[in-house]
């Protein structure tokens, strides 16, 4: 089946750890983004890539890295820097093109204790 | 800044009735206006979208939303909406002149409806 996976569905890390969402698809789109989505306040862009090598900053970078160096995986690190990490995160593809929708995977619950 | 307004944050039906969503956006160019739905415990996936011509566009499941350019709204609306219809929607946007594949996504409004 065609999709986005994302491991681990719930994760729980102790404050000043730096921890990695895995992110792959098997759809073959050259885009890739990752949300954080907090009760009320929507979908927030953390960071996309719209091709292999290359990311760019999305509305609330900081504190998080990414890294894209095959087209199926957009890792996301949540550093220590980031000062409310407890959240629901989703990551998403796409064709690449503004015609086209988004496929979401199915989220990682964060709790940073 | 751009941003999208979903003024209904949280609305219950009882199954039946009608239902009608906002969506209003803060962008004078053109767009391209989507909305989504996160069912409980599912995927979010995408509901309905629209690109240009027609400004009342038909989704799945019965959906329709109606763009009106002058009033920079893209409503969401079902004639009777069920049970299965409870979920999380949201409204996004992107930008045609802006270059990028970005969406501004609004706040959502949870929808609740009563068997």
């Amino acid at each position: 089946d065609g999709g986005i996976t994302q491991s681990p569905k719930y994760l729980f890390r102790k404050e000043g750890q730096n921890v990695t969402l895995s992110c792959e698809q098997n759809l073959n789109h050259d885009a890739m983004y990752w949300y954080r989505q907090d009760p009320g306040q929507g979908l927030r862009l953390i960071y996309y890539s719209q091709i292999v090598n290359d990311f760019q900053k999305g509305d609330i970078a900081e504190g998080y890295s990414v890294s894209r160096e095959k087209k199926e995986s957009f890792p996301l690190t949540v550093t220590s820097a980031q000062k409310n990490p407890t959240a629901f995160y989703l990551c998403a593809s796409s064709t690449g093109t503004i015609a086209y929708e988004q496929y979401f995977g199915p989220g990682t619950r964060l709790t940073v204790t | 800044a751009q941003s999208v307004s979903q003024h209904n944050h949280h609305v219950i039906l009882s199954e039946a009735a009608s239902l009608e969503l906002g969506c209003n956006y803060s962008y004078g160019g053109t767009v391209n206006l989507f909305w989504y739905v996160q069912y409980p415990g599912q995927h979010l996936q995408l509901l309905l979208k629209y690109f240009s011509g027609d400004p009342l566009v038909k989704g799945i499941k019965g959906f329709e939303a109606e763009f009106i350019k002058s009033k920079f709204s893209f409503n969401l609306r079902k004639p009777s909406v069920q049970w299965s219809d409870t979920a999380e929607y949201f409204c996004a946007v992107i930008p045609t002149t802006s270059g990028t594949y970005k969406y501004i996504f609004g706040t959502g409004t949870r929808l609740k409806v009563l068997a």
